[in-house]
């Protein structure tokens, strides 16, 4: 079974400060992690994914996030905030081979804000 | 433009209805998704679809049924609209099995009355 860990439902930081989003897995078999973002009424759109190889990804806007397999980890990272990152943002988990997204998992979702 | 579009965009009903809610994606993509989006739980899958007329069910199903005659269509409906189904439902799509990335559309906010 896999299972994905926000967290920290809201993050609230200041505008060019460390963005910092949290997520943790459990998974008995390697696997694919993804973060997607949500702005306001509108549906989810995938900033970035892992699934083998470089550990540390690059996505849209800025962000990155690096797999940690000791750690069991996925944190999202900008190294400085812009207002248009207020959204809520959510970790998602799927298991690999042959497993595609009727299996993927989603966390709760963090919700950040930006201070200006 | 090509996307994913549902609709209503919102949508009021009263317990013991029928509403279908419907989802509309012009990539072609042989996957197709229902999800829907509570606080505090995140999406949960209710159901999902390979190709046209290969439906299978999801985390959540129970109350809702699904269709999908042609590829590019894939609604959604409550037999029996009941309270707890008010929610947010989000429709997807993606390309293949192996986690290529799903496609969203903007959202139905169901209120069940």
């Amino acid at each position: 079974a896999q299972s994905v860990t926000q967290l920290g439902s809201h993050v609230s930081v200041s505008e060019g400060a460390l963005v910092l989003l949290r997520c943790n897995y459990s998974s008995s078999v390697p696997p694919y992690l993804f973060w997607y973002v949500q702005y306001p009424n509108q549906g989810l759109q995938l900033l970035l994914k892992y699934t083998t190889g470089a550990t540390l990804v690059k996505g849209i806007n800025g962000f990155e996030a690096e797999f940690k397999k000791s750690e069991t980890s996925f944190h999202l990272t900008k190294p400085s905030a812009h207002m248009s990152d207020a959204a809520e943002y959510f970790c998602a988990v799927t298991i690999n081979p042959n497993f595609g997204n009727e299996k993927l998992t989603f966390g709760t979702g963090t919700r950040l804000t930006i201070i200006p | 433009d090509a996307g994913i579009t549902q609709s209503p965009r919102y949508k009021i009903t009263e317990t013991g209805r029928q509403v279908t809610l419907m989802c509309h994606q012009t990539w072609s993509h042989s996957y197709m998704f229902w999800y829907r989006q509570d606080l505090g739980h995140g999406l949960r899958l209710i159901y999902y679809s390979a190709a046209a007329d290969i439906t299978d069910k999801g985390e959540v199903p129970d109350g809702y049924v699904v269709s999908r005659s042609k590829t590019e269509n894939f609604p959604l409906t409550l037999e029996s609209a009941t309270r707890s189904q008010t929610s947010v439902y989000f429709c997807a799509s993606s390309e293949s099995i192996t986690p290529s990335p799903l496609h969203f559309g903007n959202g139905t906010r169901l209120t069940v009355t």
